[in-house]
């Protein structure tokens, strides 16, 4: 069945530095696709989404590419800062199946000063 | 910003007692959904909801789980005799149609019940 995974957790870095959190998908069909993003106590917010292959959405900093050919949606950002702690989750969507979100495991994101 | 309000934010309940959990969608949002988070796990799907019926419901959502609008503004989500499994945050989303009763826009979230089940 259609399924997201996402990278293992936690992942700690220091400010400014690079995040790369790896998202690859398992669909039937042509979803779109989305980053969610949960701060301590708060709901699940959108950060971006992408609808269609080639597609590149950004938010913040934050970017992801719609790779049709790897199945994947890898969300990066250029330099980290503190805010930038939660846990982030991958997430797919078919329209035409009542709008069901598919979402990964979560990927918690802790970053040190 | 328009936003989705879930209360309330903590429900303590005896094992076996009926639950309603509430939520308020966004004004123009006409497709409604019911999420659960199990402590530790993904965030899973229970159920859509539109033009006054469940568009979708996944295997979760069984004969003890229903959902309802009882008036223009409200979204309900009631369990029948809780189990200690039901112990989890329920998020509630809204999101915009696009057409024919589809809808492929992005979901808002509320900031979720957690549900404890004594």
């Amino acid at each position: 069945g259609d399924s997201v995974t996402q990278m293992e957790g936690p992942v700690t870095l220091s400010e400014e530095a690079f995040l790369t959190i790896n998202c690859t998908y398992t669909a039937t069909g042509y979803p779109s696709l989305f980053w969610y993003v949960q701060y301590p106590g708060e709901g699940l917010q959108l950060l971006l989404k992408a609808t269609k292959a080639d597609d590149k959405g950004s938010n913040k900093g934050f970017e992801a590419t719609y790779r049709k050919e790897t199945t994947s949606f890898h969300l990066e950002k250029g330099s980290v800062q503190v805010s930038d702690s939660a846990v982030y989750f991958c997430a797919l969507l078919f329209y035409n199946q009542g709008g069901k979100l598919i979402f990964g495991q979560g990927t918690e994101l802790s970053v040190k000063p | 910003e328009p936003e989705v309000t879930q209360t309330p934010s903590h429900q303590v309940t005896q094992m076996g007692q009926e639950v309603i959990l509430r939520c308020v969608p966004i004004s123009n949002h006409l497709y409604f959904y019911w999420y659960r988070q199990i402590l530790g796990q993904k965030v899973e799907f229970l159920v859509s909801f539109y033009n006054n019926e469940i568009s979708e419901k996944s295997e979760i959502f069984d004969d003890q789980f229903s959902v309802e609008r009882p008036d223009g503004s409200n979204f309900t989500l009631k369990i029948r005799s809780t189990k200690l499994e039901d112990s989890a945050m329920y998020f509630c989303a809204s999101s915009q149609v696009v057409s024919r009763g589809y809808s492929n826009q992005p979901q808002h979230f509320g900031d979720g019940t957690r549900l404890s089940i004594l």
